[in-house]
């Protein structure tokens, strides 16, 4: 099952962009990697999905690398309500899979 | 996109009594569920995978007799947890795999805050 290693927070200013690098240095062939933000008292959501290069969506990008041993969830612009726990999840394959937290990216966006 | 409910978002409950929460996918089908317990400022500890029509599988140390799975159907997984006592306190998240559009992909409830007194 593959490990994932983040930073235990990071803090930023409102309007720069963040980045957020995740290591899984065991990740599977089929495994895909995964961000999801959590507020405090709510599920995680979904963010940003990705195989290899690059993904990008209405609210953040996802770089990894072609060894994909790292991505890095890159959110352009932060505000103060993008204060939330950033997770970096690796499936563990195709079918039959569970997916295991770490200990997740405590981002703090100050005025 | 898709989305998954719980119910309910938070119970209070004497010890020793008994509590149902429900997670429903509303708009897909989910073939499997996943239960989550989550403690202040920790992060999400998987309990148990519910599989519709089988038996869920627990994690190492989650007491299958004490957090009872069902999954009914392809949109509900129901946890009981049993003879509830302050210690299982704590708040509970359920997550739906869509499998599309892409692989792997989960989807959490709101999640529900148990407090045994």
């Amino acid at each position: 099952l593959a490990k994932t290693t983040q930073p235990i927070s990071m803090d930023s200013y409102e309007g720069q962009e963040v980045n957020i690098t995740c290591s899984h240095n065991n990740i599977a062939t089929n495994d895909y990697i995964t961000w999801y933000q959590q507020f405090p008292s709510q599920g995680p959501r979904f963010i940003i999905q990705g195989y290899k290069t690059k993904v990008t969506n209405e609210v953040a990008s996802l770089f990894i690398p072609a060894d994909r041993k790292s991505s890095t969830l890159s959110l352009p612009r932060v505000s103060l309500s993008d204060t939330a726990v950033y997770y970096c999840l690796v499936g563990e394959g195709t079918g039959g899979f569970k997916t295991i937290f770490g200990a997740g990216t405590r981002l703090f966006v100050k005025a | 996109g898709a989305v998954v409910s719980q119910h309910p978002s938070r119970v209070i409950c004497k010890s020793g009594t008994s509590v149902k929460i429900e997670c429903r996918s509303l708009d897909f089908q989910a073939t499997t569920m996943f239960w989550y317990r989550q403690f202040p400022k920790k992060s999400l500890m998987l309990m148990a995978t519910s599989n519709e029509g089988s038996k869920a599988t627990y994690e190492q140390g989650v007491e299958k007799d004490k957090f009872l799975i069902n999954h009914a159907s392809l949109t509900l997984s129901t946890l009981t947890v049993t003879s509830a006592h302050p210690e299982d306190s704590s708040f509970y998240i359920c997550s739906a795999r869509d499998p599309q559009p892409f692989q792997e992909t989960q989807y959490f409830g709101p999640g529900t805050r148990l407090l045994v007194l």
